[in-house]
């Protein structure tokens, strides 16, 4: 079976701009997630999305939004980036939520 | 109080030892619990998963589970320089998977 895959692995964009992130997951996965790691503060939550719905959001701002396709493909917006946005984006995806698989994530620089 | 904390590290053990790695999570409500593994610069990898009260062993791996003490670890035997890496506690809480930021382990030869 496929992993899950993420593109792209890496983007430089500045601030102000906006940007889009895709995750495919693994066939036959329903949820996908969506994580911010950053070396401060870790694996942070983004949002769930289950059958094309957003089932749980974290505490970001509006800037980041998600959407989910019905081949359970999904991607992430980040708006306006701001310097702070600079991470790896890590998208998980999984049967039911509770045992999931990462992506490789994408790299993101704001400068 | 975060809702999942682990010792940032570095657990340095020398080759051939047992590697010892902790976990306590805030909400007694929490049901369900895993170890992820993340070297350098890669993704997280998922090792073991534990539901259940007591011990699940995987070949080279513990998991061990005390809902009481809300306490959760990871016992690695026979430790390998392959398996130094960052080592991530997360815990199932209402759907949201929620992390703790990794305690680094270092295997010398």
């Amino acid at each position: 079976k496929a992993g899950v895959t993420q593109t792209p692995r890496y983007l430089i964009k500045t601030r102000g701009q906006q940007v889009t992130l895709s995750c495919s997951p693994i066939s036959g996965h329903r949820s996908v997630s969506w994580y911010q790691q950053t070396p401060g503060q870790g694996l942070q939550f983004l949002f769930e999305y289950f059958s094309e719905t957003q089932r749980n959001k974290g505490n970001f701002p509006g800037r980041f939004s998600g959407r989910q396709f019905s081949n359970s493909r999904s991607e992430m917006n980040v708006s306006t980036l701001e310097l702070g946005d600079s991470a790896l984006y890590l998208c998980a995806s999984s049967p039911d939520s509770a045992l999931q698989y990462f992506g490789a994530g994408t790299r993101l620089s704001v400068l | 109080q975060k809702e999942v904390e682990q010792n940032s590290g570095p657990l340095s053990v020398p080759e051939g030892a047992i590697a010892s790695l902790n976990c306590t999570y805030s909400d007694r409500g929490s049901q369900s619990f895993f170890w992820y593994r993340q070297y350098s610069g890669k993704s997280p990898e998922l090792i073991m998963f534990i539901y259940s009260n007591g011990d699940k062993e995987d070949g080279r791996f513990t998991a061990q589970l005390n809902k009481a003490s809300q306490y959760v670890s990871l016992l690695i035997r026979d430790s390998q320089p392959s398996d130094s890496a960052t080592y991530l506690c997360a815990v199932l809480n209402t759907d949201k998977l929620i992390f703790g930021t990794g305690t680094r382990l270092q295997v010398f030869p």
